[in-house]
Order: C-alpha cells, then structure tokens, then sequence
C-alpha cells in the first residue's frame, strides 16, 4: 500500500526565520506526483507547492521550496523568512496513476512573533 | 472565476434528521471527492467520482452516500444524523493532478 508519513506532529518557528517540514512515503510507481497543502486555522486547504517525480530540480514557489530525494522516497519543505501567515496545517500528499491521492497525517506549524 | 464550493459552512442538527452537504465547482474538472477531516488531524477518503454516474467509496467506511449528475456537482447524503458524523467534510476537485479543495463544512450532530 502506498502510505505517506509525516514524523513531525508540531513544529514552531520564530518570525523571519527559516523552517523544514519533512515527509517520506512509500511506493513502487515510478511515476507519481508529489504536493504539499497548507490548511490555516479554520480556512480552506490551498496548495503550496507541486513536484513531478519524473523532474529532478526541485520546485520552488517563492518562499516555499522542497528537496525532492527520488532515490531515499523524500519530499521535505523549505519555508524561508517565516511569516505569521504560515501558521497552519501542513500535509504532505502523494498521487499515483493520476487516481489514488495519499495524505500524510500533517504537521502543524506555529510561526511566533 | 472557477472555484469550488460548498453549503452550508455550517450545520448543527439534530441526531436523526436526514441531510444534504452540497459541493459544486465551476473548474470543469471530471474527478470529484469528499473527505472527512477531524479538526486539525489527517484526511480520510470517504467517496470519489471520476465523472458523471461514476461514483466509488472511499478508504474510510461511511454511513454517508452520494451522486453524480452533473459534472459540476457532487452532493453528500446522511439519511439518519448521528453524533459519530460530527467531523468537517471537505469537497475537492481534478483534472489532471492536482486536488483544489472547497471550504468545508463543519457538522455537529447532537
């Protein structure tokens, strides 16, 4: 079965400072898609960042990035100069077959002023 | 602009009562999802849809039901409210990849 596993329950970051979310998973499928959501405190889930597996740079979204690790099945998050706004929920997800959706168990992330 | 949405945010109602939790998205997207979700905890697969008159269940056993009609709606149904359906339910969408989530509904069954 394909499970994703997300080891951090909390974090917490001081304001401006620099933050990494970790996130492992387990498949057999050579192609998949990995992404990272964040959910605020009582907001709608968005999604932060997205990364093809076929693709070895790692993607970036402004202050968000991943270091995608194909061969040791990792997917952590960067978030660089941590803002008050980054406080939420944070799940790792996987897709293969573009059908099943995996969810780590999420990691929630305080950033303190 | 092409969102995804859902009705009511929230709902208290009384164990019993039948109920419809309605999710439409305007982002033409064929794959169709609900999502069962305890304040602040992981994600559970309650049914899915990959177009009109497809639906499958989820990984999580539940009591709720749904269909497909139209492309752009996927409504949830719980004929008899109980307590242990107190949760939020979240409604997401697909095309190609990736998920985009509606709001949530936040259900309180007393």
């Amino acid at each position: 079965a394909q499970t994703v596993t997300q080891s951090q329950p909390e974090m917490s970051v001081q304001e401006a400072e620099t933050v990494t979310l970790s996130c492992t998973y387990d498949t057999s499928e050579n192609n998949y898609y990995l992404f990272w959501y964040k959910q605020p405190p009582s907001r709608q889930m968005i999604l932060v960042i997205r990364q093809e597996a076929y693709k070895q740079q790692n993607a970036t979204e402004n202050r968000f990035s991943v270091n995608f690790q194909k061969a040791a099945k990792s997917f952590s998050l960067k978030i660089s100069d941590s803002q008050l706004g980054d406080t939420a929920m944070y799940f790792c997800a996987s897709l293969y077959n573009n059908n099943d959706m995996r969810f780590g168990a999420g990691t929630r992330l305080t950033v303190k002023p | 602009e092409a969102d995804i949405y859902q009705t009511p945010r929230y709902l208290v109602i009384g164990t019993g009562k039948k109920i419809t939790l309605e999710c439409s998205q305007t982002m033409g997207h064929d794959k169709m999802y609900w999502y069962q979700q305890d304040p602040g905890m992981e994600l559970h697969l309650i049914h899915y849809s990959y177009g009109v008159n497809s639906t499958e269940k989820g990984d999580l056993s539940s009591e709720s039901t749904v269909s497909r009609i139209r492309t752009e709606h996927f409504p949830l149904t719980l004929e008899s409210a109980r307590p242990s359906h107190t949760s939020q339910y979240l409604c997401a969408s697909s095309g190609a990849d990736t998920q985009y989530f509606g709001p949530g509904t936040r259900l309180t069954v007393l």
